[in-house]
């Protein structure tokens, strides 16, 4: 079965950077794209970017270009998001999600927190 | 942007009723509309794609509809395990939107 785990909670300081996992199992790695959404507490869910594990540009909301990174280890099956430059509006739950046939979400990570505080 | 707009924000129903939620996009987006269920604390769950295909696995209680900007998802029958908050999602175009959740509570 489809699987998607991802690395433990990581609490950082403003300004830093953060480097946060989802590892795929139960498919074909390269044959799906991965999203990002994020979750501020309390808040709704918010779409961070896509990568295509397969090769090819990533893309990115707006407001994280230029401190977003998107990367793949095929020989791992793993993905990941890099974030640099956090502020404490950045502190969210991550989640990874995978784009299925159908070009909808049809899996979930259960979700990285990154707390970012003084 | 495409803006996606769900009403009611909050909802309190019993066990046995049946609640309808509905979801507004700002463009035609056709039928790329998707459904996700959340509970605390916990990662969202698929329900729909395509407005109205269920994900595997999800029970024929949940149904969705609609097509162009106005969208709903039907709970028939609520349970205990249907509470918590539902959100939709265009993924016609980036970047990805959601609406900003239904809180459907126990009355």
């Amino acid at each position: 079965q489809v699987q998607l785990v991802q690395s433990g909670a990581e609490v950082k300081k403003p300004g830093a950077s953060v480097k946060i996992s989802c590892k795929a199992s139960g498919y074909t790695f390269t044959t799906y794209f991965i999203h990002w959404v994020r979750q501020a507490p309390g808040q709704g869910l918010e779409w961070v970017g896509v990568i295509n594990p397969g090769g090819g540009p990533t893309r990115f909301a707006q407001r994280f270009q230029g401190r977003v990174t998107m990367t793949r280890d095929t020989s791992t099956s793993t993905v990941y998001l890099d974030l640099r430059r956090l502020a404490s509006d950045d502190t969210a739950v991550y989640y990874c999600t995978r784009e299925g046939d159908n070009s909808a979400f049809d899996s979930w990570g259960q979700g990285t927190l990154v707390a970012v505080s003084s | 942007d495409i803006q996606m707009t769900q009403s009611p924000s909050s909802l309190s129903a019993s066990v046995g009723d049946r609640v309808t939620i509905t979801c507004r996009a700002s463009q035609d987006i056709s039928n790329y509309l998707a459904w996700f269920h959340q509970k605390p604390g916990k990662a969202p769950k698929s329900l729909i794609y395509g407005a109205s295909s269920l994900q595997s696995g999800v029970p024929s209680k949940f149904s969705g509809s609609g097509s162009g900007t106005d969208f709903t998802l039907t709970i028939s029958s609520l349970q205990p395990d249907d509470f918590g908050t539902y959100y939709c999602q265009q993924y016609s175009s980036y970047p990805l939107t959601f609406g900003g959740g239904t809180k459907l509570e126990i009355k």
